[in-house]
């Protein structure tokens, strides 16, 4: 059974850091590439990162590019996302995802709270 | 940046009803389109994938369909554990991108 846990959210000020966390479990996690999706409250789902299995290749969405920075530790089976400068827009639950071979995300974490406010 | 609109943002329906959701892209997608429910504080599931591939393990009251830019999700006899909200999503090029949401919610 695939399984997801996002960790490492918090409260946080403006302009400061935090990194996630999202250990897998139930697939060979070198094999597949990863993602992080958030929600804002009140808003609908927005994809953040990706990255690709082997960790050559990585993807941001214009909001948190140069900011955001997305890794994987294979040997641990976990993806991070390192953020950095936050914003109060950055407020949301975070969800990693696992993606299937064939492109797309198919399982995802129960997310992580991340607020950023003074 | 591919837009995704999806209508109607929100319904109200009752037990057994069958529910469509559509949603368009504002170019083509090349059949990277899915589907996706989400209730507050539990992990998104995804239903369909590839417009109408059944994702396994979700029930088959739902069904997905399509081409081109305009596609469907239906709820074939909507249950309790149906109401959520409902997002189309491409995946084929970045930014990867949602459509705003409908939520189903009972009448």
């Amino acid at each position: 059974e695939v399984q997801l846990l996002d960790s490492g959210g918090g409260l946080v000020q403006p302009g400061g850091s935090l990194r996630l966390s999202c250990i897998a479990s139930g697939f060979t996690f070198s094999n597949y590439g990863m993602s992080w999706v958030r929600q804002a409250p009140g808003r609908g789902l927005e994809w953040v990162s990706t990255i690709s299995a082997s960790g050559g290749s990585t993807y941001f969405a214009d909001s948190v590019r140069g900011r955001f920075t997305i890794s994987r530790d294979n040997f641990k089976s976990t993806v991070y996302l390192q953020m950095n400068d936050l914003r109060p827009e950055d407020t949301a639950v975070y969800h990693c995802a696992k993606l299937r071979l064939g492109n797309g995300a198919d399982y995802f974490g129960q997310g992580a709270l991340v607020t950023v406010s003074s | 940046d591919i837009q995704m609109t999806q209508s109607p943002s929100s319904l109200s329906a009752s037990v057994g009803d069958r529910v469509t959701i559509t949603c368009r892209a504002s170019q083509g997608v090349n059949n990277y389109l899915a589907w996706f429910q989400y209730k507050p504080g539990k992990a998104p599931k995804c239903l369909i994938y590839a417009i109408s591939t059944l994702q396994p393990g979700a029930p088959s009251k739902f069904s997905g369909s399509g081409s081109g830019t305009d596609f469907t999700l239906t709820i074939s006899s909507l249950q309790p554990e149906d109401f959520a909200t409902y997002y189309c999503q491409q995946y084929n090029s970045y930014p990867w991108t949602f459509g705003q949401g409908t939520k189903v919610e009972v009448k």
